[in-house]
């Protein structure tokens, strides 16, 4: 079945530094790769999304490009902000009708 | 403002009581989604919903029950058949089911059962 899987946490940054969160995949067809957000106390909030191979999700500074031949969807950003302190799930959606499979999640807390 | 309510925010309950937790989405959305989350889990999908009147079980759906009665609300009862109830419940919405659409969140239920 669909899987995602998150590299582990938490991660604590300083302010301005550059972020990866590594993400993988494992699925039959061509899923659809989803970021989501979670403030502290808050629901869900999509960051960015691709559809299909080579497409690039941007929002936020934030960035992720769909690997698929190394079934990959890392989020990036150039330069964190305390504001980015939060809860990042790696997701993926299958073909139609299908269920949102989601990582387990990782804490990214950004330091002053 | 469209978007997805849930309440309440916080919610207590005896061991052995039924209790329900709304969803209300206002986005015109076929497909609703209840999610269960506890730390270092990620979500988990209880029960979905594609259409009025119809619904499937999710990955963790026993103890749990839901109806869709009408297109924009989806309660979800944790009966107390559910052996660990105590956790972060998410609500979720999306245009269309079957086609790769982005879900929306609700602000959450986080329900402690003492």
């Amino acid at each position: 079945g669909d899987s995602v899987t998150q590299m582990e946490g938490p991660v604590t940054l300083s302010e301005e530094a550059f972020l990866t969160i590594n993400c993988t995949y494992t699925a039959t067809g061509y899923p659809s790769l989803f970021w989501y957000v979670q403030y502290p106390g808050e629901g869900l909030q999509l960051l960015l999304k691709a559809t299909k191979a080579d497409d690039k999700g941007s929002n936020k500074g934030f960035e992720a490009t769909y690997r698929k031949e190394t079934t990959s969807f890392h989020l990036e950003k150039g330069s964190v902000q305390v504001s980015d302190s939060a809860v990042y799930f790696c997701a993926l959606r299958g073909g139609a009708n299908s269920k949102l499979t989601f990582g387990k999640g990782i804490t990214l807390s950004v330091r002053p | 403002d469209g978007g997805i309510t849930q309440s309440p925010k916080y919610l207590f309950r005896k061991e052995g009581q039924n209790v329900t937790l709304s969803c209300e989405q206002n986005l015109n959305h076929d497909a609703m989604y209840w999610y269960r989350q506890d730390p270092g889990q990620g979500l988990r999908l209880i029960y979905y919903s594609q259409i009025v009147n119809d619904f499937q079980k999710g990955d963790i759906a026993e103890g749990y029950s839901v109806s869709r009665e009408k297109k924009e609300s989806f309660p979800l009862t944790v009966t107390s058949a559910q052996k660990n109830p105590t956790a972060f419940y998410l609500c979720a919405s999306s245009m269309v089911a079957g086609a790769p659409d982005t879900q929306y969140f609700g602000p959450g239920t986080r329900l402690t059962v003492l």
